[in-house]
């Protein structure tokens, strides 16, 4: 299993400013992810990030809105840009799955309200 | 791509009966996996149960149990004895074996247990 810390866990922030989320993994991990999950809805993926390269996005999100960093195999930011009130979402942090076990894990997500 | 599908946003169930929420999902691949997360009002994501796609037999974890119906691209999950603890968020989820490791998630379906 892996136990993933995520930081801060809930933040108000106002809009045009930018936050950056952390996220930090107990053992190395290839592979990390972030989802968006807006107010009600389900979990969106936002990007790919792997470690020594560039993350990858998913459609509709955009390097300039969320620039993510992976400097090592344990820790990954995932920074909100000039953020706007629909930016308000809960942004959590996630690690694939790696050998044989197939389960994702997930941090306990990011609470952002932008007013 | 892959899309997941959940038609029933909200169930309810009266204690310690049955409840079994539907999801289904389109896909061109052969091999892949699914899941079952809950998300309980503390935002973590919680695996309840997994299934390989190439295994026939329904994957079960003590109350929690599926249908899996590999032609008919339908996995619902079962729930016995319901608890009043398993009131949450139940979100079906995709994932290719591919090794790409993201998780396509459906919309998700709020569970509520009547005491």
């Amino acid at each position: 299993s892996a136990v993933i810390s995520q930081k801060p866990s809930r933040d108000i922030c106002q809009r045009g400013t930018s936050l950056t989320i952390q996220c930090q993994v107990d053992s190395q991990v290839t592979m990390m992810f972030w989802y968006r999950q807006q107010p009600g809805q389900s979990l969106t993926l936002i990007a790919t990030a792997n470690q020594g390269s560039e993350a990858t996005y998913e459609s509709g999100f955009v390097i300039d809105k969320f620039p993510i960093s992976r400097p090592n195999l344990t820790f990954s930011t995932l920074t909100v840009s000039n953020m706007s009130p629909e930016d308000s979402s809960i942004y959590l942090c996630s690690v694939g799955a790696w050998g044989s076990n197939t389960e994702a894990f997930f941090g306990q997500g990011t609470r952002l309200t932008v007013v | 791509a892959q899309t997941v599908t959940q038609s029933q946003p909200e169930m309810s169930v009266q204690e310690a009966e049955t409840v079994t929420l539907s999801c289904t999902y389109d896909t061109s691949e052969s091999d892949y996996y699914l899941f079952w997360y809950k998300q309980p009002p503390s935002r973590q994501m919680i695996l309840v149960i997994r299934q390989e796609a190439y295994k026939q037999q329904n994957a079960t974890e003590n109350r929690f149990s599926v249908n899996f119906q590999k032609a008919a691209k339908s996995f619902s999950l079962k729930i016995s004895d319901s608890q009043l603890g398993d009131a949450a968020m139940y979100f079906c989820a995709y994932r290719s074996a591919d090794g790409a490791q993201k998780l396509v998630f459906g919309q998700g379906t709020r569970l509520t247990i009547n005491p």
